[in-house]
């Protein structure tokens, strides 16, 4: 119950398309789902979060949609750049958004090709 | 300002031994968090530390501990190594009306 499942575990895509990575969670006590971002060498990076209460939330290229009734989760990535190539985790957590357990899933190697 | 910093980048034990991790937060923050990221995994919770007392821990054997000082620094501590203990560690640290937890690079452990 505990877990955070993610899809797909890797993606290729071509530069200016759109990068799609969903997420599913059987808890329903998670109430802050955040999507993070991690290049090689580095540690994860905050990119985008969403509350239940909203289903969809965009900051620039980054969208997230969100079904509650579902319990699923998605990032889309518009206009996708090379830059943005980086392994991308989804994750959920019970609580305060700072001081709770982050639950993540298992990881999305994005590569986008030019 | 500095962000989360971590020390050593990377580290080689044999089976058996006893490591030791150590993490600054950020400036400003006083609770810290250690997650353990296995290659190809998502980073999973090992424990948070706020006010120099364990807060919450996640499922990981008593081989696994921690410290937090009163300059908000911590450190992990893993005894009697297994080849499983083979990780990236990250540490996160954050504070009062933080939106989120801002980690560091991480420790590369490799026990052989």
């Amino acid at each position: 119950q505990q877990q955070v499942k993610q899809s797909p575990q890797s993606l290729i895509v071509q530069k200016g398309g759109i990068s799609i990575i969903n997420c599913a969670y059987e808890n329903t006590a998670f109430d802050y789902f955040p999507w993070y971002q991690q290049f090689p060498g580095k540690g994860p990076a905050l990119l985008i979060a969403i509350r239940p209460d909203v289903s969809e939330k965009k900051e620039g290229r980054f969208t997230i949609s969100f079904n509650k009734s579902a319990k699923q989760f998605s990032l889309h990535i518009m206009d996708s750049q090379p830059g943005d190539s980086a392994t991308y985790f989804c994750a959920a957590i019970t609580g305060s958004s700072n001081t709770g357990k982050l639950i993540f899933g298992q990881g999305t190697t994005l590569q986008v090709k030019p | 300002d500095a962000g989360v910093t971590q020390s050593p980048t990377h580290l080689i034990k044999t089976r058996g031994q006893q490591v030791t991790l150590r993490c600054s937060p950020k400036s400003g923050h006083d609770t810290v968090s250690w997650y353990q990221q296995a290659l190809g995994q998502g980073p999973q919770f090992i424990f948070q530390y706020y006010e120099e007392e364990e807060r919450q821990r996640g499922n990981f054997p008593d081989r696994f501990s921690g410290h937090q000082f009163p300059n908000y620094s911590s450190e992990l501590n893993v005894n009697a190594l297994l080849l499983g203990d083979s990780a990236l560690y990250l540490c996160a640290s954050t504070g009062t009306n933080q939106e989120t937890q801002y980690f560091g690079p991480g420790t590369r452990l490799l026990v052989l």
